[in-house]
């Protein structure tokens, strides 16, 4: 079973508009970490934000933003003031304490078109 | 540093062919890991070690082997390439240490299996 799931497949926006990426996971551990990866077009997976399931503050870092509800399993990524640069495939993913060391399962990624 | 670095970044097969993927880091991680990325699937585990001489299996190992015998190398083997194998390919590596764990990856190596 998908245990990381992005149901937005695309997501087109004209620049300066915000973007919000949805991503719900499931998990039994008490102990996990979510991360943001970043897929622009030349293939790259550049890495975003980490959290870990024991910190729930959201945090803005420069135009990006995200918000951890555990009560909803939910990690939603916000890019604010969106630019053309930001377009890119966007992955959510998952480790879990028990699960295979450093193992991350993403979902299935969701692409952001921003048009000037 | 150079970080992750993968050769070929292209390379087609034949069926039946065998090849490996290299994999190195200068970063002094104990932890690397090879995905593949399919469309619609994001990437998923294909081997990871924890440090020389230790691999495990990922979620989809059938058809590749790998081994470990310096930290700073981590291949990926085909041993008789399938058309099923046509995909992006992925390697990464971390610390093992808490808070240093974030993987990070390489430019990845796009294979075409004919």
């Amino acid at each position: 079973a998908q245990k990381v799931t992005q149901a937005q497949t695309e997501i087109s926006v004209v620049e300066k508009e915000d973007v919000t990426l949805d991503c719900v996971y499931e998990t039994r551990d008490t102990t996990y970490y979510l991360f943001w990866y970043k897929q622009p077009p030349s293939g790259e997976l550049v890495f975003l934000i980490r959290r870990n399931s024991f910190d729930e503050q959201n945090e803005i870092s420069g135009r990006y933003s995200w918000n951890f509800q555990k009560s909803t399993s939910s990690f939603n990524f916000t890019i604010t003031a969106s630019q053309v640069v930001d377009s890119a495939v966007y992955f959510c993913a998952l480790s879990e304490q028990s699960d295979s060391w450093g193992k991350l399962q993403f979902g299935a990624g969701t692409q952001v078109v921003v048009t000037p | 540093n150079a970080g992750v670095t993968q050769t070929p970044k292209f390379q087609v097969l034949k069926t039946g062919q065998s090849m490996t993927l290299q994999c190195a880091q200068d970063m002094n991680h104990e932890y690397m890991s090879w995905y593949r990325q399919d469309p619609g699937m994001g990437l998923r585990l294909i081997h990871y070690s924890v440090g020389a001489g230790i691999t495990d299996q990922g979620e989809v190992p059938n058809g590749y082997n790998v081994s470990r015998s310096t930290t700073e190398d981590f291949p990926l083997r085909l041993l008789s390439a399938a058309p099923s194998q046509t995909s992006v390919y992925f390697c990464a590596s971390s610390y093992l240490t808490y808070g240093s764990d974030t993987q990070y990856f390489g430019p990845g190596t796009r294979l075409t299996v004919l």
